[in-house]
C-alpha cells in the first residue's frame, strides 16, 4: 500500500501570493487532515475531512487557508494571501477511522519571503 | 480550548536506561491517546495507543499508562537504543461531534547517548 503522499516537498513564495499544496491520502481512508507544524506551536490542525465532508475548518486559520477534497483520493490546501508567518512544514495525514493511527505524509515546507 | 501539555521538552537519557515522557490533557471526554515518533528530518510516525477502557498497554519497549482520575498518561522506553532519539508527541482525542480528531502536544525531544 502506498503512504500518503504530498508535493511539493518545498515550497518558496512570495508575500501575497497563492499557493496550493497538495496530498493523496492512503487508498481506502476515511479520515484526512491537514497539519500545520512549528517549533513554537508544535502541531495545529488545520482542517480535517470525513468521507470527503469538512469536519473541522479550523477556527484561526480560516481566513486565509482553504482546504477541499474533491474526491477520496486528492485534497488541496490552498493559502492565500501568504504571509511570512506562514513559513512552516505543512503535513496532511489520513486515517481508516476513529481510534486509528494516522498516515503521515512527508510534509511540505512552506518558505515566504 | 482543549489543551494536551507535554511535560518534558527534551529529556537525555543513556544507553540501556529508560525514558518517561508525561502528558496532562484538559478534555474529560478524551478517550484515544496516541503517541507519535518523529526522527530526524522526517514526518511522525504512529507507535502505540492506549484507549480509556484500560490503564495500560504494553508493545515491547514500550508502556503507556493512563490515569483518567488525574488526566495524565505517560510512555516508557524501557532498555532505550540510539535509535530511539527522535522527537515524542503524545495526543488525545474524543469522538464527538467532530469525530475523529486529535490535539497534539507540543514534543519532546529524547536523546540516547551511548
Amino acid at each position: 500500500d502506498a503512504g500518503v503522499t504530498q508535493t511539493p516537498r518545498h515550497e518558496v513564495a512570495e508575500k501575497g501570493q497563492t499557493i496550493i499544496l497538495k496530498c493523496e491520502p492512503v487508498s481506502g481512508h476515511n479520515d484526512l487532515f491537514w497539519y500545520r507544524q512549528t517549533k513554537i506551536q508544535g502541531l495545529e490542525l488545520l482542517s480535517y475531512f470525513r468521507s470527503k465532508s469538512l469536519m473541522e475548518d479550523g477556527g484561526a486559520f480560516k481566513d486565509r487557508f482553504k482546504a477541499e477534497m474533491l474526491n477520496s483520493s486528492f485534497s488541496t490546501l490552498k493559502i492565500q494571501p501568504t504571509e511570512p508567518k506562514d513559513s512552516a512544514v505543512y503535513l496532511c495525514a489520513s486515517s481508516w477511522d476513529w481510534g486509528r493511527e494516522q498516515y503521515f505524509g512527508p510534509g511540505t515546507r512552506l518558505t515566504v519571503l | 480550548g482543549e489543551k494536551v501539555e507535554q511535560h518534558e521538552s527534551t529529556l537525555s537519557v543513556r544507553e540501556g536506561d529508560s525514558a518517561v515522557i508525561n502528558c496532562t490533557y484538559t478534555d474529560t471526554a478524551s478517550s484515544y491517546f496516541p503517541w507519535y515518533k518523529q526522527e530526524a528530518g522526517k514526518s511522525l510516525h504512529f507507535v502505540i495507543d492506549i484507549r480509556s477502557n484500560v490503564d495500560r498497554k504494553q508493545s515491547q519497549r514500550l508502556i503507556v499508562l493512563l490515569d483518567k482520575k488525574a488526566k495524565r498518561f505517560s510512555l516508557h522506553i524501557t532498555a532505550t537504543q540510539p535509535e530511539d532519539s527522535a522527537i515524542y508527541f503524545c495526543a488525545a482525542g474524543d469522538y464527538g461531534s467532530s469525530g475523529n480528531k486529535l490535539i497534539f502536544g507540543i514534543g519532546t525531544l529524547l536523546s540516547v547517548k551511548p
